[in-house]
């Protein structure tokens, strides 16, 4: 049973730039969370997607956004990079919407460690 | 005032001991709470949750929660070399636990052979 799988693992880049992460969620989940970690901090929630659609969002710019296509897979999309996005981001896959009763898990990817020069 | 506090550490203990790991939270609303557990570069492993107040034991794993002082521990008994992470505590942020999880800053865990 595959697990979350993020890519890439590493990505450099520079400021001003724009950059794509990729996330297959487990197998027979449909939603999708992703997440950014910065260095000894806990993740922060930057968006949700359920259904193709962004459902939940975080406090972050406009320069982050994302999509869900019909197979769950999920892209996270960053513009105009900075100094600050350099972080590990996380993406966090679960079955079904909150809503819809019952406690359910999200499961990590291992990350995909953005650094910005 | 962050939604989720936790001590970062670090916490180094010898193999064996009985660790204590805490966090407060901010936040009424929040029912259901999770500890996760992160390897270095891996991503978070969900270790158990709990719901409102109590305790909840898996193996050598106890999760509490006192919801008058807004307070939640992990107590690991026996602890080994392996369990040396970073464990993070988090609440979903909607009443039926999905979506936004909010975490604390982790604490880092070194258990000593």
């Amino acid at each position: 049973d595959a697990g979350v799988t993020q890519s890439p693992t590493h990505l450099i880049k520079t400021r001003g730039q724009q950059v794509t992460l990729r996330c297959s969620p487990k197998s027979g989940h449909d939603t999708v969370s992703w997440y950014q970690q910065a260095l000894g901090q806990g993740p922060q929630f930057i968006f949700q997607y359920y259904e193709e659609e962004e459902r939940q969002r975080g406090n972050f710019p406009d320069r982050f956004s994302g999509h869900q296509f019909p197979n769950y897979s999920s892209e996270l999309n960053v513009n105009a990079l900075l100094l600050g996005d350099s972080a590990l981001y996380l993406c966090a896959s679960s079955l079904g919407l909150a809503g819809l009763g019952g406690p359910y898990e999200q499961y990590f990817g291992p990350g995909t460690r953005l650094t910005v020069t | 005032q962050k939604e989720v506090e936790q001590d970062p550490g670090p916490l180094s203990v010898p193999e064996g001991a009985i660790v204590s790991l805490n966090c407060t939270y901010s936040n009424s609303a929040f029912q259901y709470f999770m500890w996760y557990r992160q390897y270095s570069r891996k991503g978070p492993e969900l270790l158990m949750y709990t719901y409102s107040s109590g305790n909840k034991e898996d193996g050598r794993f106890t999760a509490q929660v006192d919801k008058s002082s807004k307070y939640i521990s992990l107590f690991i008994r026996d602890s080994q070399p392996s369990d040396s992470a970073t464990y993070l505590c988090a609440s979903p942020t909607r009443r039926n636990q999905g979506g936004k999880l909010i975490f604390g800053q982790g604490t880092e865990l070194s258990v000593k052979p």
